[in-house]
């Protein structure tokens, strides 16, 4: 079964707008981590935001915040206020604490709109 | 500049042969983390060492090995190639075993020909 779940391949946003990624997580443990990475079309990956699973808050950092619901196993990626620089691949991924294996999604392409 | 260098950039090889892929984690990080990325099976985690000790295991194959010297650099050897191991290969660092956030050095991207 998929342990992570980004149902949009693609997006295209205008610029300025705010943007939300769509990430699901499935997992049976209690301790577990979610993160964000960028992709550019460069290649290199560039770490965004980290949501410990017992973190009361959402995190921030900057433009991104992640909205995590734990219930519903989603930790979606918002960014504020998008930039043309903001267009590249993204990646979901989920840290399972009990044996610190990564698992990434398949990502979602996003294209900014000047 | 995350600080995570990796040696080649660039690797073209013939099938059944072996390479060495290299990666420096960022000064103060014990872990070292090898993924695969690929167009059919995307991001793939091959790996984790703390500190010169294997601490996990992904989808690595037996024909592909690591391990993490004294200075904490990595080696990630691949053999017996096919070219379905050609792919752009990542290593990322943390500070600690358990990862809160990773460095992902350029990558290697190997061609098996």
């Amino acid at each position: 079964a998929q342990k992570i779940t980004q149902t949009q391949p693609g997006m295209f946003v205008q610029e300025k707008e705010a943007v939300t990624l769509d990430c699901t997580y499935d997992t049976s443990d209690q301790s577990y981590g979610l993160f964000w990475y960028k992709q550019p079309s460069s290649g290199e990956m560039i770490f965004l935001i980290y949501q410990g699973s017992y973190d009361e808050q959402n995190a921030t950092e900057g433009r991104y915040s992640l909205n995590f619901q734990k219930a519903r196993k989603s930790a979606n990626l918002v960014i504020s206020a998008s930039q043309l620089g903001d267009s590249a691949m993204y990646f979901c991924a989920m840290r399972e604490d009990r044996d610190d294996k990564i698992i990434f999604g398949k990502g979602t392409r996003l294209h900014i709109l000047p | 500049d995350s600080g995570v260098t990796q040696t080649p950039k660039h690797l073209i090889t013939a099938t059944g042969q072996r390479v060495t892929l290299r990666c420096s984690p960022r000064s103060g990080d014990l872990s070292v983390y090898w993924y695969q990325q690929s167009l059919d099976q995307g991001l793939q985690f091959l790996i984790q060492y703390y500190n010169g000790e294997e601490r996990a295991k992904g989808n690595i194959l037996e024909r592909f090995s690591a391990q993490q010297f004294p200075d904490l650099h990595s080696e990630l050897n691949l053999s017996s190639l096919e070219l379905g191991d050609s792919a752009l290969y990542f290593c990322a660092s943390s500070v600690g075993g358990v990862s809160y956030e990773q460095y992902f050095g350029p990558g290697t991207r190997l061609t098996v020909t």
